[in-house]
C-alpha cells in the first residue's frame, strides 16, 4: 500500500536557526496536505499544495511540492519557540477515492532558547 | 456547531469492556474521519464516511472496531472486547465534503487507555 516517509524523524534546533522536513510518497499524488500538532494537542490543517513544483509561502514558512508530485518539503526560517510541534505531511491514499488521507511519519521539533 | 466534539476527552476501561467514542463533526460537513494515534506516533487511518454512500472500512484493525454515523451528522465508534494495544488517541475529523483536497479539521480527541 501507500507509504508516506518524513525525515528527519525528530530535530531540535535552536531558536533562530533554520528547519527543514521533507516528505516522500511511494506513489504519485493528486495533492499534499501539511498538519501541525502542538504537544498534547490535535491536527491542525497549515496548507495545501496541488500543482506540480508549487510553493507556498506562510510568514517564515515555506512548502514546496516537488516537479514528481511525490516529494514534498517545509522549511522554517528562524524557528521561535512557538514552532514546537510535530509536523505532519498527508496525501490521498489508497483505494476508494476519495479525501482519505494517508499521513506521513512525522517530525518532531524542539525549539532551544 | 464551532468545531468538532468528541467525547469523552479521556476513558480508562479494564480490558475486556466496550468502549464507545462518540464524535460530532462541525455543522454541514458531510464527510467524517476516524483516525488512530498511538503515543509518539503517526495517524493511522480508521474508517471514513462519505455523505450517503458506504463507509472506507479499509482501516480498521480487526472485527472488534466498527462505526456508525447517523443521520450523516453524529458517529460513533465503538470498540468492543477491548485490549490493551487498543489504547491511543482516536481522532475524529470531519470535512465540507468528500472530494479530493478538502481542508480536514480534526477534534481534540479521546483519549482511550486500556488497563
Amino acid at each position: 500500500g501507500q507509504q508516506v516517509m518524513q525525515i528527519p524523524q525528530y530535530q531540535h534546533v535552536q531558536e533562530g536557526e533554520d528547519f527543514t522536513t521533507y516528505c516522500n510518497s511511494s506513489t504519485t499524488l493528486s495533492n499534499i496536505q501539511w498538519y501541525k500538532q502542538r504537544p498534547g494537542g490535535h491536527p491542525v490543517f497549515l496548507i495545501q499544495l496541488v500543482k506540480s513544483g508549487e510553493v507556498k509561502k506562510q510568514k517564515r514558512l515555506t512548502f514546496q511540492f516537488g516537479e514528481a508530485k511525490k516529494n514534498s518539503s517545509l522549511h522554517i526560517t528562524a524557528t521561535q519557540t512557538t514552532d514546537v510541534g510535530t509536523y505532519f505531511c498527508a496525501g490521498p491514499g489508497g483505494s476508494g477515492g476519495g479525501n482519505k488521507l494517508t499521513f506521513g511519519t512525522g517530525t518532531q521539533l524542539k525549539v532551544e532558547l | 456547531g464551532a468545531g468538532v466534539s468528541q467525547s469523552p476527552s479521556n476513558k480508562v476501561t479494564e480490558k475486556g469492556k466496550d468502549v464507545e467514542l462518540r464524535c460530532d463533526p462541525i455543522s454541514g460537513h458531510t464527510a467524517l474521519y476516524w483516525y488512530r494515534q498511538s503515543l509518539g506516533q503517526g495517524l493511522e487511518f480508521l474508517i471514513y464516511f462519505q455523505g450517503n454512500s458506504a463507509p472506507d472500512k479499509s482501516g480498521l484493525p480487526s472485527d472488534r472496531f466498527s462505526a456508525e454515523r447517523t443521520g450523516g451528522s453524529v458517529s460513533t465508534l465503538t470498540i468492543q472486547r477491548t485490549q490493551q494495544e487498543d489504547s491511543a488517541v482516536y481522532l475524529c475529523a470531519s470535512s465540507l465534503s468528500w472530494g479530493l483536497g478538502n481542508t480536514i479539521y480534526f477534534g481534540e480527541g479521546s483519549w482511550l487507555t486500556v488497563v
